[in-house]
């Protein structure tokens, strides 16, 4: 079993509507990221929470760390808000340097149509 | 601009050739990072460093090298090219309690 799951994989929504992205993880954790990777392949961090909730713009990011979840809201999406995006998780823990490195969910690939 | 600054954007090369792909940053971060993207799989840690000196291996480390002589530069080798190390390659950079940053991505082809 992955140790960062993302749910759903793919995505596809209508401008305007409200889109929620999940992931759920199963080690103890450090920060969780939530990343923005467009066709052509950029990756740009949008937030790194360790608790509660950011909000940047449209974007609203959440995270429970007791039920080990978070959750990406887009708020009246565009279709430029199509992209993959991708939660990884810095371990929390780990030998020498290894609490500093990221675990990656395999991405959820959401498409707006306008 | 700061950021991470990674060449090439695109290489192709042949079966047993070797190269070097360059990362650099100027943010001092102290963590250094290699992954690779492969279709249907999440982002792999090939090698990874915590500070100039320091490097350990990731999760898929066999035919890469890498060192990491100061902060801003970690490049990775690849010693002999495999068609299996076709992929698309990124290096990030982060220090503690930050966002991490990601270079613009190598698209590397072995024929």
């Amino acid at each position: 079993k992955n140790e960062v799951e993302q749910s759903p994989q793919n995505l596809t929504a209508q401008e305007g509507e409200f889109i929620t992205i999940n992931c759920s993880y199963s080690v103890g954790i450090s920060a969780l990221h939530w990343l923005q990777q467009h066709p052509g392949g950029g990756i740009v961090s949008l937030f790194m929470l360790s608790s509660g909730k950011k909000k940047h713009g449209r974007l609203i990011a959440t995270i429970n760390i007791q039920e080990k979840h978070s959750s990406l809201h887009i708020t009246a999406s565009h279709p430029r808000d199509s992209a993959v995006y991708i939660c990884a998780v810095r371990r929390l823990g780990g030998h020498g340097g290894s609490q500093g490195n990221l675990i990656f969910g395999k991405g959820t690939k959401l498409s707006v149509k306008p | 601009n700061a950021g991470v600054t990674q060449t090439p954007k695109f290489q192709v090369l042949k079966t047993g050739q070797s190269m070097t792909l360059q990362c650099a940053q100027d943010m001092n971060h102290e963590y250094m990072s290699w992954y690779r993207q492969d279709p249907g799989m999440g982002l792999r840690l090939i090698h990874y460093s915590v500070g100039a000196g320091i490097t350990d291996q990731g999760e898929v480390p066999n035919g890469y090298n890498v060192s990491r002589s100061t902060t801003e530069d970690f490049p990775l080798r690849l010693l002999s090219a495999a068609p299996s190390q076709t992929s698309v390659y990124f290096c990030a950079s982060s220090s503690s309690g930050l966002k991490a940053f990601f270079g613009q991505g190598t698209r590397l082809t072995v024929v």
